[in-house]
């Protein structure tokens, strides 16, 4: 089965750090990418996707992720946090010609401190 | 937001009861989703549909049954609820199968 890993359970930040936050997936083949943010208490939303094209990709909010096809990964980025933006962030990732529905990673929770 | 309803939001029940939980939208999206929450495994598949009556089992789909009779509609049903099953459950829809996927609200599942 297709698989994705989040490299980090839980960020510890301050506000006006910036953010980096880890994503691989198992598949060389054609993909699918999202990033998916859950605040506290709520559903997830979309931040972000690719499909194809600039792999460097902008989202709501101030994030941005970029597609590196030769490393699996496709993380996720701000350059600086804010306390809002406290909450647990998901990649997934639509394997094609493998069930094409979505594989979520476990999340990343991430804790901005004011 | 995406017009999706997930009914109930909260539900308490005796294990070895039958369950349903619903999701209603209102996009006419083609591709309905189950799927549940749990710390440290994400988010992961129950079942799905692809159309009207057309449903297929996702990565935990034991003990799970779902029902589609129109577009708008997608159940779950659990047949004989268990412990294990206490969750948070979300229902998600999307026009197509590589579509981004928008999610419901979540209805959280105890079974004591």
């Amino acid at each position: 089965a297709q698989s994705v890993s989040q490299h980090n359970h839980h960020v510890i930040l301050s506000e006006a750090a910036s953010l980096e936050l880890g994503c691989n997936y198992s598949y060389g083949g054609t993909v699918n990418l999202f990033w998916y943010v859950q605040y506290p208490g709520q559903h997830l939303q979309l931040l972000l996707k690719y499909f194809s094209g600039d792999p460097l990709v902008k989202g709501i909010k101030g994030f941005e992720a970029e597609f590196i096809k030769s490393k699996f990964s496709f993380n996720l980025r701000k350059p600086s946090v804010q306390w809002s933006d406290t909450a647990e962030y998901f990649c997934a990732v639509i394997f094609h010609n493998y069930g094409q529905n979505f594989v979520f990673g476990p999340g990343t929770r991430l804790s901005v401190l004011p | 937001d995406a017009g999706i309803t997930q009914s109930p939001r909260h539900k308490v029940t005796e294990t070895g009861t039958p369950v349903t939980l619903r999701c209603h939208q209102t996009e006419n999206h083609r591709y309905m989703y189950w799927y549940r929450q749990d710390p440290g495994h994400g988010l992961r598949l129950i079942h799905y549909s692809y159309g009207v009556k057309d449903t297929d089992k996702g990565e935990v789909s034991d003990g799970y049954s779902v029902s589609r009779s129109k577009t708008e509609d997608f159940l779950l049903t659990l047949e004989s609820a268990t412990s294990s099953q206490t969750s948070v459950y979300f229902c998600a829809i999307s026009e197509g199968p590589n579509t981004e996927a928008f999610f419901g609200q979540g209805t959280r599942l105890t079974v004591v």
